[in-house]
């Protein structure tokens, strides 16, 4: 079963504007990150953030972390048409800790 | 790319049938995890194995099984193949026996007819 939600599910937007993509979990965390996915093809990671942090950047990336309300927001800045893809937020909750738990995905469109 | 390699890339089969998925990991990593992605079930957790050894298994079925090689590639075995089972199939390692950053291969893509 997923643990983490994603919202939205789909989102399209212009070039050159942001995309914000929000990501809930269920069980206590030592991290969470966010991958990428092209269309059929291997997960890219992209931002690990752990417990311990509120935000973190990484390019035009930024990611915020709530362990109190157990959710996380994944902001892409100024985006391009090569940034389509499939996003993933993934926690380790679970299964000891070795494994990630996915969530459904983020579908992101971006229109040149 | 990211280091992992997964063979074949493409795998067709009957139901009923067995094929074997194959994973070499990064240089260096340890762990491999095997995650099943379907369009109903989305990504899932399979099986974990670190320096040849099981560490943790998910929703893994028991038609389903794996290993760890000395050489520390990787090999996912499935048998009496379902429909259901058509999949992408990703391979991912990790220097550590702990869920930090994963490293993912292509996948195989299963198509069971």
């Amino acid at each position: 079963s997923q643990q983490g939600e994603e919202d939205p599910q789909a989102l399209s937007i212009q070039e050159g504007e942001n995309a914000t993509m929000n990501c809930s979990y269920k069980t206590s965390i030592n991290n969470l990150q966010w991958y990428r996915q092209n269309s059929g093809r291997g997960l890219v990671h992209l931002i690990l953030i752990r417990s311990n942090e509120r935000e973190k950047h990484s390019g035009r990336l930024r990611v915020t972390l709530d362990t109190s309300k157990k959710s996380s927001s994944l902001l892409i800045t100024a985006s391009r048409a090569a940034d389509t893809a499939s996003y993933f937020c993934a926690t380790d909750g679970g299964t000891g800790r070795r494994a990630l738990t996915f969530g459904s995905g983020t579908r992101l469109q971006v229109q040149p | 790319d990211s280091g992992v390699t997964q063979t074949p890339k493409h795998l067709i089969t009957a139901t009923g049938q067995r094929v074997t998925l194959r994973c070499s990991p990064r240089s260096g990593d340890l762990s491999v995890y095997w995650y099943q992605q379907s369009l109903d079930q989305g990504l899932q957790f399979l099986i974990q194995y670190y320096n040849g050894e099981e560490r943790a298994k998910g929703n893994i079925l028991e038609r389903f099984s794996a290993q760890q090689f000395p050489d520390l590639h990787s090999e996912l075995n499935l048998s009496s193949l379902e429909l259901g089972d058509s999949a992408l199939y990703f391979c991912a390692s990790s220097p550590r026996d702990y869920a930090d950053t994963q490293y993912f291969g292509p996948g195989t893509r299963l198509t069971v007819l």
